[in-house]
């Protein structure tokens, strides 16, 4: 079965502060990627995603992420955080063949202190 | 405004007893999702469905039940048989589109105790 691993739990950073978020996956086949952000008290919102193409793949709010297929990485990246990017982080992977299955990780929780 | 809408917010139940948590979407998505997310678990799929009147069991659908009467509506029932039902669930919806992934889209959520 599928499994999606994030590496930290909790990450605390100060503003300004490069941030990355590792992931993991375990399917070796094709797969479409994605991660997800929850702000405090609001919608599970969609981040970013990659489906295929250009492996280095941009979303919103300056976020970015790559896909490594050797790896089975699909890591988190922004160059510099802010007070408002405090959240929780869920990196999720949908395996191909599989039109509804989504396997999420447990979630890193983001703080950003001003 | 369209979208998914969970109610109510908050939930409070006694031990025992069964309750139903409603999902809405006006977005005219075949698809519809529930999963539970738990502290420090992410989130986990109960049922879901890909057309109105069928539906099949996720990864952890002990203890849920849901129908789909409506393509707008995909109630989740649970059960008194559930043995940890104190959680938040989220309620999602997609397009569904050949054998394509389609993004999920997600409701606000309802956040169930059991006392």
């Amino acid at each position: 079965a599928q499994s999606v691993s994030q590496h930290n739990h909790h990450v605390i950073l100060s503003e300004a502060a490069s941030l990355e978020l590792g992931c993991n996956y375990s399917y070796g086949g094709t797969v479409n990627l994605f991660w997800y952000v929850q702000y405090p008290g609001q919608h599970l919102q969609l981040l970013l995603k990659y489906f295929s193409g250009d492996p280095l793949v941009k979303g919103i709010k300056g976020f970015e992420a790559e896909f490594i297929k050797s790896k089975f990485s699909f890591n988190l990246r922004k160059p510099s955080v802010q007070w408002s990017d405090t959240a929780e982080y869920f990196c999720a992977v949908n395996s191909g063949g599989s039109n509804y299955k989504l396997t999420f990780g447990k979630g890193t929780l983001l703080t950003v202190n001003p | 405004d369209g979208g998914i809408t969970q109610s109510p917010k908050y939930l409070f139940r006694k031990e025992g007893q069964n309750v139903t948590l409603s999902c809405e979407q006006n977005l005219n998505h075949d698809a519809m999702y529930w999963y539970r997310q738990d502290p420090g678990q992410g989130l986990r799929l109960i049922y879901y469905s890909q057309i109105v009147n069928d539906f099949q069991k996720g990864d952890i659908a002990e203890g849920y039940s849901v129908s789909r009467e409506k393509k707008e509506s995909f109630p989740l029932t649970v059960t008194s048989a559930q043995k940890n039902p104190t959680a938040f669930y989220l309620c999602a919806s997609s397009i569904v589109q050949g054998v394509s992934y389609n993004e999920q889209f997600f409701g606000p959520g309802t956040r169930l105790t059991v006392l």
